[in-house]
């Protein structure tokens, strides 16, 4: 199977911290993404890293991506209490025509 | 720009009954995905359609769920009959391209199906 996991499965914090969650795969991928999913709401797009990137930037998050070990992560800096959300990261294997998405992990940032 | 519209957004309905979810895609989005999502998982890709036709259907099951996009814009999912385990979020999702690789997919909001 393509689908990547995360982890933790869950993660808490206090508003002001750094989080960070891993996601692991297991074929060779084009591009990784991550998604955050609000309770109760579809999926929204966060930030595209592609095969040949070791590490990007958006905003407050950073996502890195080491494909020898087939891992990403995803840094949430200085957090508040709307990123509460569940993230996943979803990958696109090479002569795949969708997205393999992972198991998620559930932030709680506690004000 | 309008996101992709799903309706109804919540379904309950008992075993063995049918249900049908709609979907509108972003305005141009040739792609259009059905996603099926259990508590606690992610996305599970159902059906993906390029215009009108199928582009990939092997997650889907075929005995009692069916789906259709005519004139290559909205789409239409069906389940008949329905199973206890077929409770989930139906999510459709859209994009400009065929292949994800480099592409944002789009989603909506869901439609939450509850089988009792």
């Amino acid at each position: 199977s393509q689908q990547g996991e995360e982890d933790p499965q869950a993660l808490s914090i206090q508003e002001g911290e750094n989080a960070t969650m891993n996601c692991s795969y297991k074929t060779s991928i084009n591009n990784l993404q991550w998604y955050r999913q609000n309770s109760g709401r579809g999926l929204v797009h966060l930030i595209l890293i592609r095969s040949n990137e070791r590490e990007k930037h958006s905003g407050r998050l950073r996502v890195t991506l080491d494909t020898s070990k087939k891992s990403s992560s995803l840094l949430i800096t200085a957090s508040r209490a709307a990123d509460t959300a569940s993230y996943f990261c979803a990958t696109d294997g090479t002569g795949a025509n969708n997205l393999f998405f992972g198991t998620g992990t559930r932030l709680t940032v506690i004000p | 720009e309008a996101g992709v519209a799903q309706s109804p957004r919540y379904k309950i309905i008992e075993k063995r009954q049918s249900v049908a979810f709609w979907c509108n895609p972003i305005s141009g989005h040739a792609t259009l995905y059905w996603y099926q999502q259990i508590l606690g998982q992610g996305p599970k890709l159902l059906i993906q359609f390029q215009n009108n036709g199928v582009v990939d259907d092997s997650q889907l099951p075929k005995d009692r769920f069916s789906a259709e996009r005519l004139k290559g814009v909205d789409s239409t999912l069906k389940i008949q009959p329905a199973k206890l385990e077929d409770s989930a979020v139906y999510l459709c999702a859209s994009s400009d391209r065929v292949r994800p690789s480099g592409n944002t997919i789009y989603f909506g909001e869901g439609s939450w199906l509850t089988v009792v």
